[in-house]
């Protein structure tokens, strides 16, 4: 089973700031990797496939890099509305894998 | 718009069985694999099992593979999850999921999440 680690826990910011979330796979897992947010009370939603591709309605301050072990999530400029839980996900094996989240929190 | 509304949640007692269902509307079922993925009580997201959309292929994580049967019924765009001998680590809020990629067996990332159907397991 791939592992995936993300970094760090928690991230305080405040808004207009930009925002780097971290993901470690412990096994190569190509560019298989998607970023979802997740809000209390809410499902999760789909912003970055295969590494570095948005998914469709994702704003553009929303970018995805990465390949192989180390990927990362980058939101340029905070909004309100980007406080929130956010988790990487593997596709390259099964099972697949959701690493246990950053937590971004309003500094 | 594509909609997934699940059903079939509820408290159970460790041991019993319970079947979930997902009626899946907005895009045309059977082009698509589908997954269950749950998610425990404050805890984080995990995947469950996965069909393809000719359910030809079929995959568990290893905490349910023997008493949790995946299947889907595409002439009535339904998605189906048999859960037998409950654990109390079983239970949370279970999602059905649209997998993203379109024809074939699979691809592995989810771009549609119905809102939950709950599952407590207790005596």
């Amino acid at each position: 089973e791939i592992v995936l680690t993300q970094s760090p826990v928690t991230l305080s910011l405040s808004p207009g700031e930009r925002a780097t979330l971290s993901c470690w796979a412990s096994q190569s897992v190509s560019s298989y990797l998607a970023w979802y947010q997740q809000k209390p009370g809410q499902a999760p939603r789909l912003l970055i496939y295969d590494a570095s591709n948005r998914a469709t309605g994702i704003p553009a301050r929303f970018s995805g890099s990465g390949s192989g072990t180390d990927f990362t999530l980058t939101i340029s400029s905070l909004e309100p509305e980007d406080f929130a839980l956010y988790y990487c996900q593997q596709r390259v094996n099964w099972p697949i894998t959701f690493g246990q989240g950053t937590k971004l929190e309003i500094k | 718009e594509v909609q997934l509304v699940e059903s079939g949640g509820g408290l159970v007692q460790p041991g019993r069985s319970l079947r979930l269902s997902c009626a899946a509307s907005g895009f045309t079922f059977d082009d698509y694999a589908m997954h269950w993925v749950r998610q425990a009580p404050g805890k984080g997201l995990e995947w469950v099992s996965a069909i393809s959309w000719k359910s030809v292929t079929i995959g568990y994580a290893d905490s349910v593979k023997g008493r949790f049967t995946i299947s889907r019924d595409n002439a009535k765009n339904s998605l189906y999850l048999q859960m037998n001998s409950l654990r109390a680590e079983d239970m949370a809020l279970y999602y059905c999921v649209k997998d993203k990629g379109r024809y074939g067996d699979y691809e592995g990332h989810f771009d549609y999440w119905g809102q939950g159907t709950l599952v407590t397991v207790s005596s």
